[in-house]
C-alpha cells in the first residue's frame, strides 16, 4: 500500500522555537507538496518540489522554508514558529503526469 | 488566476437523502484536471475521482457521481442515498498540468452532514 506518512500526527511548539516537520513517500513520486489547512479557507499552498534540492514558492510562503535533499524526504521548517502557525499541515505528492495526489494524514501544529 | 469556488460552505442532510456539491473553476488553460477529495474526521484526504478536461463524461461509482459542464466551468458531485458514513469535509480541486510540480488548488471546501 503506498503511502505518504508525517512523523507527528500532533505537534505542541513555544513562540520562537525553531519547527521541522518531516514528510516521507515511498512511492518514488517526483512531485512533493506542503499544505496549510484552516478553518474557512480551505487548503492553501506554502511550497512544493518537483526535483531533489529544488523547491518553488507556493502562495503563503512567509515564514516557512523547506529541504528536499532525499527524493523520498520533504520537510517543512519554520524557522521562528509563532501563534499564527497553529495549523494543520498537509504533506502531498504525486509522481509526474497528473495522476492521483497521495495525502499524508496530516499534523496539527499548535504554537503556545 | 486560477481558482475553484465551492459556494457551499456546510449541508445538513437526512439519511437516503440526495445531496449535490457544487463546484465551479476559473481557468485560462485548455488542458487542466479536476479533481474531489474527502476528508473524513480522520483528518487525511481521500481521493474519489480526477477528471481531465477532454473527458466530459458523467461519471458514476456507486452512489457517487459527478457531473462535468465546461460550457458553465462545472464539476458537481452527487451523493445518492446519502449515510451517516458520508459525513465529511469534500474538497474540490483543480490542476494545470502544463507547469513542472503543479500543485492542486483548492477550493475552501463544504462540510456535509449526514444524520440519521
Amino acid at each position: 500500500d503506498v503511502k505518504v506518512t508525517q512523523s507527528s500526527r500532533y505537534l505542541v511548539k513555544r513562540t520562537g522555537e525553531k519547527v521541522f516537520l518531516e514528510c516521507v513517500q515511498d512511492m518514488d513520486h517526483e512531485n512533493m507538496f506542503w499544505y496549510r489547512q484552516d478553518p474557512g479557507l480551505g487548503l492553501r499552498l506554502i511550497y512544493f518540489s518537483y526535483d531533489v534540492k529544488m523547491k518553488e514558492k507556493g502562495d503563503i510562503p512567509e515564514g516557512y522554508s523547506v529541504s528536499r535533499e532525499k527524493k523520498e524526504r520533504f520537510s517543512l521548517i519554520l524557522e521562528s514558529a509563532s501563534t499564527n502557525q497553529t495549523s494543520m499541515y498537509l504533506c502531498a505528492s504525486t509522481s509526474t503526469g497528473i495522476y492521483g495526489y497521495t495525502f499524508g494524514s496530516g499534523t496539527r501544529l499548535t504554537v503556545v | 488566476a486560477q481558482k475553484v469556488t465551492q459556494a457551499q460552505t456546510e449541508i445538513s442532510v437526512v439519511e437516503k437523502e440526495d445531496v449535490t456539491l457544487d463546484c465551479v473553476y476559473e481557468t485560462r488553460d485548455t488542458t487542466y484536471y479536476l479533481f474531489w477529495y474527502k476528508q473524513p474526521p480522520s483528518g487525511e484526504l481521500v481521493f474519489l475521482i480526477r477528471r481531465n478536461s477532454f473527458d466530459e463524461q458523467n461519471e458514476i461509482s456507486g452512489r457517487y457521481s459527478w457531473n462535468f459542464q465546461k460550457s458553465t466551468s462545472s464539476f458537481n458531485f452527487t451523493i445518492t442515498a446519502s449515510q451517516v458514513v458520508d459525513s465529511a469535509v469534500y474538497f474540490c480541486a483543480l490542476s494545470d498540468p502544463n507547469q513542472a510540480g503543479t500543485a492542486l488548488i483548492f477550493g475552501k471546501g463544504t462540510t456535509l452532514s449526514v444524520s440519521s
